[in-house]
């Protein structure tokens, strides 16, 4: 079984700042990790994605995610937000005997000015 | 842009009438998933076609229905519908479902806004 948990709804940032939206998995494999940010009324953007090799991951618009496999996380990240960043990120996750992955609930990211 | 057409954006229906809802996944691709997105419920997965063959059934009702053609574009069929299927739909779309090498990275459309009165 494979479940995918962001304990956030909601997450506050002053432009600028760095930004951290937190994913935690379960597996029973390998992971196969996802992020993917929504617009308002837009549908999901892939921006990027572990398989396997380096544990930082850089994708689009600036954001990086840092696979841990010790603490089963996979946070997403950016060092200097942008108002335009204000979205919601849903973090998926599939392991090697499903093709189907399992997004967690999304986390609201606000960027204030 | 990911590639992946759905057709129509809006659509407001009364309860218990049908609608279809289509989908051309990304060019090349074989895959078509189709996903809902609800506010209580978050991102379902409904059913999921290779190639003109259906893999995988999520939490699918059994008044909802899907298939993909030969020309692997795809249709969602909602009949007797109900208040509570107001949600957006969303298509997506990948290369090949066992594709490790790609982690089998799926690529949503822009959904169907779907509002039942």
């Amino acid at each position: 079984a494979q479940s995918v948990a962001q304990p956030e709804d909601q997450v506050n940032v002053a432009e600028g700042n760095p930004l951290t939206v937190k994913c935690t998995y379960s597996v029973s494999g390998n992971p196969y990790l996802f992020w993917y940010v929504q617009y308002p009324n837009r549908g999901l953007q892939f921006l990027l994605k572990y398989i396997t090799g380096d544990n930082l991951v850089k994708g689009s618009y600036g954001f990086e995610a840092e696979f841990n496999k010790s603490q089963t996380s996979f946070h997403l990240k950016k060092p200097s937000a942008l108002v335009s960043d204000s979205a919601l990120y849903f973090c998926a996750v599939r392991d090697g005997g499903s093709y189907i992955p399992t997004f967690g609930r999304g986390t609201s990211l606000i960027v204030h000015p | 842009d990911s590639g992946v057409t759905q057709t129509p954006k809006h659509l407001i229906t009364a309860t218990g009438q049908r609608v279809t809802l289509r989908c051309s996944p990304r060019s090349g691709d074989l895959s078509v998933y189709w996903y809902q997105q609800s506010l209580d419920q978050g991102l379902q997965f409904l059913i999921h076609y290779y190639n003109g063959e259906e893999r995988a059934k999520g939490n699918i009702l059994e008044r909802f229905s899907a298939q993909q053609f030969p020309d692997l574009h795809s249709e969602l069929n909602l009949s007797s519908l109900e208040l509570g299927d107001s949600a957006l739909y969303f298509c997506a779309s990948s290369a090949y479902w066992t594709d490790a090498s790609s982690g089998n990275t799926i690529y949503f459309g822009e959904g169907s806004w779907l509002t039942v009165v």
